[in-house]
């Protein structure tokens, strides 16, 4: 158990909707990631935060969006949804702002549009 | 840009036998450092070893080895007489000053 969750473990939905995957860090941990691993695209970043700021940003569709709350959990929401967009989401977390620290990955959350 | 690069997609071996998973790394930058990520059956990514590009010393964990040689950018991943539940996907991943790039991953599979 790396010490991050992440809920929900799955969802189903449909084209054009919108929904919202949660993280919460390891305790002491500043900096959250996403991370999307699909067949076809592997495991990419998408996103970071450090202490409720915006850090980096990777391939993140503009579909997407991402914050960090004062509690430093953090929520990855997805709008517009298409079937391409199923995949395992992933959240990081690390006690670092960069990305030379190790980071501690969540469980996923397996999305599937329909 | 930084790039990984896990050549052999699929590797089975039966128990006991050692096996090496390779992993090739591209980066312009000066500093860095090398993961290796296990993912089983079960999907989470479980953290396996970090290593900075200033550190060229070997690692030895348990029936785990790591090879990390600069002058080939190679961070190459032998598993000592492999058990079933090494059955897993191996990736490596390169992190840098501006993201972390994953290879696409070795399927491993040891059968009994």
């Amino acid at each position: 158990d790396s010490g991050v969750t992440q809920t929900p473990k799955h969802l189903i939905t449909a084209t054009g909707q919108r929904v919202t995957l949660r993280c919460s860090p390891r305790s002491g941990d500043l900096s959250v990631y996403w991370y999307q691993q699909s067949l076809d695209q592997g495991l990419q970043f998408l996103i970071q935060y450090y202490n409720g700021e915006e850090r980096a940003k990777g391939n993140i569709l503009e579909r997407f969006s991402a914050q960090q709350f004062p509690d430093l959990h953090s929520e990855l929401n997805l709008s517009s949804l298409e079937l391409g967009d199923s995949a395992l989401y992933f959240c990081a977390s690390s006690e670092m702002e960069g990305f030379l620290d190790t980071q501690y990955f969540g469980p996923g959350t397996r999305l599937t549009v329909l | 840009a930084q790039k990984v690069t896990q050549a052999q997609t699929e590797i089975s071996v039966v128990e006991k036998e050692d096996v090496t998973l390779d992993c090739v790394y591209e980066t312009r930058d000066t500093t860095y450092y090398l993961f290796w990520y296990k993912q089983p059956p079960s999907g989470e990514l479980v953290f396996l070893i970090r290593r900075n590009s200033f550190d060229e010393q070997n690692e030895i964990s348990g029936r785990y080895s790591w090879n990390f040689q600069k002058s080939t950018s190679s961070f190459n991943f032998t598993i000592t007489a492999s058990q079933v539940v090494d059955s897993a996907v191996y990736f490596c991943a390169l992190s840098g000053s501006k993201d972390m790039r994953f290879g696409a991953g070795t399927r491993l599979t040891v059968k009994p």
